[in-house]
């Protein structure tokens, strides 16, 4: 079964520093998500990507963060100048056009800002 | 508005008997997609069963069905024979438009489910 690798699964960073998060997506997969999930609440909508270029995004997703597809195979997210409201858990998803369209999210990468 | 609603914070059941989990959903769209995805304590997400608007037949994945009432706007998800595995949070989330585009999905609040032996 093609799966969604994140890395790392844990990262703890100091208030201000910059983290990147790193994901694997399906190789044939076209499209590419973040989510978060801040602890015991829902999972929220960050940012979506198709085609090299975001096509969507939250009100969550401010200039703080961005997204890249360096080279074809790994999306990252990047957080520029962390806050202690970042901690969360990060879910990159990435979606093909197969018959019930869902996503196939990773494992994630619980994030602490300390 | 909220997108999806789930309203149950907290569901128990007895090992082997069946659960409904319930949704709600929200949406002027003729075209949508609803989902069922599993969190147990590990945190990842895992896909459970999904529901087209065009569908007719309610979806089924092994034990797990979903009740589509299109009229109600609920999409709510039965589980037969609950197993000790299956205690996790449950989501149900929505996919606005038509397939094949990269819209978001909205995620209800969850609701754990707790199977007792």
């Amino acid at each position: 079964e093609p799966e969604v690798t994140q890395t790392p699964s844990h990262q703890v960073t100091q208030m201000g520093q910059e983290v990147i998060l790193r994901c694997v997506p399906i190789s044939n997969h076209l499209y590419f998500y973040w989510y978060r999930q801040i602890l015991g609440q829902k999972v929220e909508f960050l940012v979506s990507f198709y085609n090299n270029e975001i096509s969507e995004k939250s009100e969550i997703f401010d200039d703080q963060f961005s997204v890249e597809r360096p080279d074809g195979s790994n999306f990252t997210l990047k957080i520029r100048s962390t806050k202690l409201e970042d901690s969360a858990m990060y879910f990159c998803a990435s979606r093909g056009q197969g018959v019930h369209y869902g996503y196939t999210f990773g494992s994630g990468t619980r994030l602490t800002v300390v | 508005a909220q997108k999806i609603t789930q309203t149950q914070p907290g569901m128990f059941v007895q090992e082997k008997e069946a659960v409904t989990l319930d949704c709600t959903y929200d949406t002027s769209d003729q075209s949508y997609g609803l989902f069922w995805y599993k969190q147990p304590s590990s945190g990842e997400m895992i896909f459970l069963i999904y529901q087209g608007s065009y569908d007719e037949q309610n979806a089924t994945e092994g034990r797990y069905s979903l009740n589509f009432q299109k009229a109600r706007k609920s999409a709510n998800l039965v589980i037969s024979a609950s197993q000790l595995g299956d205690s996790a949070m449950y989501f149900c989330a929505m996919r606005e438009g038509i397939p094949n585009t990269g819209n978001q999905f909205y995620f209800g609040t969850g609701t754990s489910l707790t199977v007792i032996p």
